[in-house]
């Protein structure tokens, strides 16, 4: 199994850019999680799917964020416009299954808006 | 909702010392206790996690155990050795049959040194 599947590793871009972040969860897992981590806040949940369905989006920091998974393969993290205090590093996390089940982290991608 | 303190926020021994690392919770529903592991510039991994009808969990040289009276759970490891050292987060989760809305701890920053 590959894991969760991030990309880009990097990102750099200019405030006011669209940034969109991806992610491939591990097949056959019917959750997935997108948190930030920074120095400051830790690591935070932003929102979360079951089956491609949003379930709770009570992290999301306002209206510049949104996030979809059109398929169970597939989420995506958008951030339009950016702003500077917005670069931290996003994982993207999938789990099997209902009830007390770890975490799989991706490999994140670090996003530095200048 | 779920509110998570550790500490220390970092913690620093000798290579075969022991090391703990504490952690309190806020929700007394609470269930699932998982630790994870972060080597810098990488992602959380999953080393160990006990449920709330568990006391006391061990694997090899780590432990983890759990006072629910007291909202308290701890990381032991014993016989550290250099790898040991990254960031270790506690997490603490109420299963609503939502999913797993994981509340992380701000991190414990190991250094095992020589």
């Amino acid at each position: 199994d590959a894991g969760v599947i991030q990309s880009p590793r990097h990102e750099v871009t200019e405030m006011g850019q669209e940034v969109t972040l991806r992610c491939k969860p591990i097949s056959g897992h019917d959750y997935l999680f997108w948190y930030r981590q920074t120095m400051m806040r830790g690591l935070e949940l932003l929102i979360y799917f079951n089956n491609n369905v949003p379930i709770d989006d009570s992290g999301m920091p306002e209206d510049r964020f949104s996030a979809k998974m059109p398929n169970a393969s597939f989420s995506t993290l958008k951030i339009q416009p950016s702003e500077p205090r917005d670069s931290a590093v996003y994982f993207c996390a999938s789990s099997l299954g209902q009830g007390q089940k770890a975490l799989h982290f991706g490999n994140g991608t670090r996003l530095t808006v200048t | 909702g779920e509110n998570v303190e550790q500490h220390p926020s970092t913690l620093s021994v000798q290579e075969g010392d022991s090391a703990v690392i504490k952690c309190t919770y806020s929700d007394s529903a609470s269930n699932y206790f998982p630790w994870y592991k972060q080597e810098l510039g990488k992602r959380p991994q999953l080393i160990i996690d006990i449920r709330s009808n568990v006391g006391e969990k061990k694997d090899q040289r780590i432990a983890v155990t759990l006072n629910k009276t007291a909202k308290h759970f701890s990381l032991h490891i014993t016989e550290t050795q250099p790898e040991d050292s990254a960031v270790y987060f506690c997490a603490a989760t109420f299963f609503t049959g939502g999913g797993n809305k994981l509340t992380f701890g701000t991190g414990t920053q190991l250094k095992v040194e020589l």
